[in-house]
């Protein structure tokens, strides 16, 4: 079975501070992780994915296989953060999204 | 540039009654898939296709049954719908190249069922 698991309901920071957003993974095979954010109004879109090693809108994520964790971190946060963010493990044919974080950009 | 087009945006429904949530995007993807978001529960995979003709069973797929007859479109049918099935719905899509991992969204499909 595969899980994906976001403690953080909610994480609050004030603007200019450093982001990370948690993301803890379950999985037997090889895994391929994924983060997707939906803005207010706006559709879910894929953010970033770890096989890209890419930094997209300043955040980045790392694989950490033996804590089995993908982090998204972020070490200035900007009001226009403020969103939901989902993390995802792609398995064999199909894709589990865990609960999501809501992230809140204080000015 | 529709991407993927979902109708309706939103729907009431009496328990008991039937409907089909309309999914059609024009990128000509290989991959779609349905899923369901509810608060606390993130997103929830419901059903799924990897081409025209073939669909398969996600996470949650008991109440809903899907068809794919052809690449563009992938409906999702509520034979009876229930209160449990209260939630907002995405239809995602993306193309073979990157496997089954959803690249576009449409707009969700909010659906209450009384």
């Amino acid at each position: 079975a595969q899980r994906v698991t976001q403690p953080e309901k909610l994480l609050s920071v004030f603007k200019g501070a450093p982001v990370e957003l948690k993301c803890n993974y379950s999985y037997s095979g090889s895994p391929e992780l994924f983060w997707y954010v939906q803005y207010s109004r706006q559709r879910l879109q894929l953010l970033l994915r770890h096989i890209s090693r890419e930094s997209i809108k300043g955040f980045t994520a790392d694989l950490n296989k033996g804590e089995t964790s993908f982090h998204l971190k972020k070490p200035f946060a900007q009001e226009e953060d403020s969103a939901m963010y989902y993390c995802a493990l792609r398995g064999y044919q199909k894709v589990t999204f865990g609960t999501g974080t809501k992230l809140q950009v204080i000015p | 540039n529709a991407g993927v087009t979902q109708t309706p945006k939103f729907q009431v429904l009496k328990t008991g009654q039937s409907m089909t949530l309309q999914c059609a995007q024009d990128m000509n993807h290989e991959y779609m898939s349905w899923y369901r978001q509810d608060p606390g529960m993130g997103l929830r995979l419901i059903h799924y296709s990897v081409g025209a003709g073939i669909t398969d069973q996600g996470e949650v797929p008991n109440g809903y049954n899907v068809s794919r007859s052809t690449t563009e479109d992938f409906p999702l049918r509520l034979l009876s719908a229930a209160p449990s099935q209260t939630s907002v719905y995405f239809c995602a899509s993306s193309y073979r190249g990157t496997g089954n991992q959803p690249q576009h969204f449409g707009d969700g499909t909010r659906l209450s069922i009384l």
